[in-house]
């Protein structure tokens, strides 16, 4: 079946330290990939999206590359703040099968100033 | 302003207990779902609806019912079937083929 894995938490940065976060997908056929971003005690906040093979989503200083060789949509920031500290969940879904979203277990970023 | 609301914020039950949580949206979306989230774990799909009138079991909807009579209200009830309720309930909404948003969350705890 569909599985997204992504990197194990928690992941503890110093303020403008460069962030990865990998995230490795299994499915059949080319699914859309997305980052989602969730604060504590709030729900879960779109950050940026992929859909096709090579495509780069962006925001806020954050970017995910869509690799289909290596079926990875890692997750990049140059610079870290400590208002990033957040867990970030990994993505996917087939448009044309409801549009279900398959989760990673989600990883801690918790950034120190 | 456009959004998804999820009440209540905090919901306690006790063991037997049927509760329903509310999932409200004003966005004019065709498609709702809900998930549960554990601690630690990434969100697993209760059950989603693409159309009034119409919804379909998740991966794990076993002890959870839902409703869709309007197109901006999802509810969903948590029944006593449900072995372990104590969770993180969250319902997200899409326009069919595009990306979903999610509510803030309801946090229900079993006495």
């Amino acid at each position: 079946g569909n599985s997204v894995t992504q990197m194990e938490g928690p992941v503890t940065l110093s303020e403008e330290a460069f962030l990865t976060i990998n995230c490795t997908y299994t499915a059949t056929g080319y699914p859309s990939l997305f980052w989602y971003v969730q604060y504590p005690g709030e729900g879960l906040q779109l950050l940026l999206k992929a859909t096709k093979a090579d495509d780069k989503g962006s925001n806020k200083g954050f970017e995910a590359t869509y690799r289909k060789e290596t079926t990875s949509f890692h997750l990049e920031k140059g610079s870290v703040q400590v208002s990033d500290s957040a867990v970030y969940f990994c993505a996917l879904t087939f448009y044309n099968q409801g549009g279900k979203l398959i989760f990673g277990q989600g990883t801690e970023l918790s950034v120190k100033p | 302003d456009g959004g998804i609301t999820q009440s209540p914020k905090y919901l306690f039950r006790k063991e037997g207990q049927n509760v329903t949580l509310s999932c409200e949206q004003n966005l004019n979306h065709d498609a709702m779902y809900w998930y549960r989230q554990d601690p630690g774990q990434g969100l697993r799909l209760i059950y989603y609806s693409q159309i009034v009138n119409d919804f379909q079991k998740g991966d794990i909807a076993e002890g959870y019912s839902v409703s869709r009579e309007k197109k901006e209200s999802f509810p969903l009830t948590v029944t006593s079937a449900q072995k372990n309720p104590t969770a993180f309930y969250l319902c997200a909404s899409s326009i069919s083929g595009s990306e979903q948003f999610f509510g803030p969350g309801t946090r229900l705890t079993v006495l």
